[in-house]
């Protein structure tokens, strides 16, 4: 089993709603990632939050908005959608620079699908 | 420069055989070449990692080969199973970059079919 955990597993949305995915993790670490992958893609990084706070956003639309309560949890904000959003979304945590060890600690994702 | 080249695309391999994969990196500030297992359904999840100052590393039946001067590296599957049926991606970051160092550059990935 993961020791990141996302919630929802799956989300459909209207294009006008606004809506939220959940990230967790206790394994104390102080990077966190929210990705976006879609169907046969590598992971694209869209957010990296350092000692909760952001420190790497990678041009990513405002209509995405990541928050960051404290060192465990993770949201990503969403409001007017496009379809072209529908991917799955991964949230990764790391001990600290994932150059450190090259290895992140990824969720089982939410299945994001925009109508 | 900061592209991650993989190959190939599609792996398919009789069960007992080898499965290897290919990748090539540009920039030569990257040093630490991970490698990234996702089964259909998960995130992708650490399956081995290799330093550039070592030429090999094997953990089980999986086996990094690297090559610094060519600027490749490569993964070797021995005894390929069914249950290695998945996509797999190579990586690279650098340790010296600020903010990249919290980035991990990918590969396009491989997806691995491995047929009783």
């Amino acid at each position: 089993d993961t020791e990141v955990t996302q919630t929802p597993k799956h989300l459909v949305m209207g294009m006008t709603n606004k809506k939220s995915l959940k990230c967790e993790q206790h394994m104390g670490h102080r990077a966190m990632y929210w990705y976006k992958q879609k169907a046969k893609k590598p992971p694209e990084l869209m957010f990296v939050y350092s000692y909760e706070k952001l420190s790497i956003n990678e041009s990513v639309p405002s209509r995405f908005s990541p928050e960051c309560p404290n060192s465990s949890l993770l949201n990503l904000h969403l409001h007017a959608l496009q379809p072209e959003d529908s991917a799955l979304y991964l949230c990764a945590s790391s001990p600290q620079r994932v150059s450190n060890t090259g290895e992140l600690f990824f969720g089982e994702g939410s299945r994001l699908t925009v109508l | 420069q900061q592209q991650v080249k993989q190959s190939p695309q599609s792996l398919i391999v009789q069960k007992g055989g080898i499965s290897i994969i290919n990748c090539a990196y540009e920039n030569t500030a990257f040093d630490y070449f991970p490698w990234y297992q996702q089964f259909p359904g998960k995130g992708p999840a650490l399956l081995i990692a290799i330093r550039p100052d070592v030429s090999e590393k094997k953990e089980g039946r999986f086996t990094i080969s690297f090559n610094k001067s060519a600027k490749q590296f490569s993964l070797h599957i021995m005894d390929s199973q069914p249950g290695d049926s998945a996509t797999y991606f190579c990586a690279a970051t650098n340790a010296y970059s600020g903010a990249g160092s919290y980035q991990l550059t990918f590969g396009k990935g491989t997806k691995l079919s491995v047929i009783p």
